[in-house]
């Protein structure tokens, strides 16, 4: 097991369009996170997974934004119609238990573009 | 909702002074937690801290966690130009919520 993986690495696109990530956690970990990053910023909360439950997704997201981990492996997540304010990078973590004694290991990012 | 501020937003030292950057949550925390993220890349775990007072050391960085578990420091030592990139702190409200990034503080170094 190499980490978590997220694919694409990039991804540009026209404004109004879907768009889709996914995002593979350490096999053994149980919880999967989604946060997006704008320069100069901290990561911001989106959603996360206990397994295939999500159980929290921000109050920021629009519903524009979803996302899903069916049998709680990997996850994908979709922005819907996007918007210039949507570029990003997209970062995936995934931690072996709520509490986190070795913290998030994070993926490498996709980088969202929208023109 | 929960906060975390970081200060200061950049620092550029000359290589072998030290830094710190602070860290200041709106609530009480279960624990923090310091994160790095080089040029390019992205946030690597670094510590958690969970008690009151708590300091720890990993080689030339010293982090402590505030009393009142409101606040948290990361101290270098004698700065390295590998020291460079962004220090983030991280909050939980409790040890099963979601952890709460603060903006950074960004190191560049000066050889």
């Amino acid at each position: 097991d190499t980490g978590v993986s997220q694919d694409p690495r990039h991804k540009i696109t026209k404004r109004g369009q879907n768009v889709t990530f996914r995002c593979d956690p350490i096999s053994e970990h149980n919880r999967l996170y989604w946060y997006r990053q704008t320069l100069g910023q901290g990561p911001e909360f989106l959603t996360y997974f206990q397994n295939e439950a999500q159980l929290e997704k921000s109050r920021l997201l629009s519903d524009r934004f979803s996302a899903e981990r069916p049998k709680g492996s990997f996850s994908t997540l979709e922005i819907q119609r996007t918007e210039q304010g949507d570029s990003a990078m997209y970062l995936c973590a995934s931690s072996l238990e709520a509490a986190l004694t070795y913290g998030y290991t994070f993926g490498s990012g996709t980088r969202l573009t929208v023109v | 909702g929960q906060q975390v501020m970081q200060i200061p937003q950049y620092q550029h030292v000359q290589e072998g002074e030290d830094f710190t950057t602070y860290c200041n949550s709106s609530t009480t925390l279960s624990n923090i937690q310091w994160y790095k993220q080089r040029p390019g890349g992205h946030p690597v775990f670094l510590i958690q801290l969970v008690k009151s007072g708590e300091v720890k050391k990993q080689k030339r960085l010293t982090f402590q966690f505030g009393e009142a578990k409101k606040n948290s420091s990361l101290h270098i030592t004698a700065t390295q130009t590998t020291d460079v990139g962004t220090y983030f702190c991280a909050g939980q409200k409790t040890s099963y919520d979601k952890v709460i990034f603060g903006p950074g503080t960004s190191l560049s170094v000066i050889p």
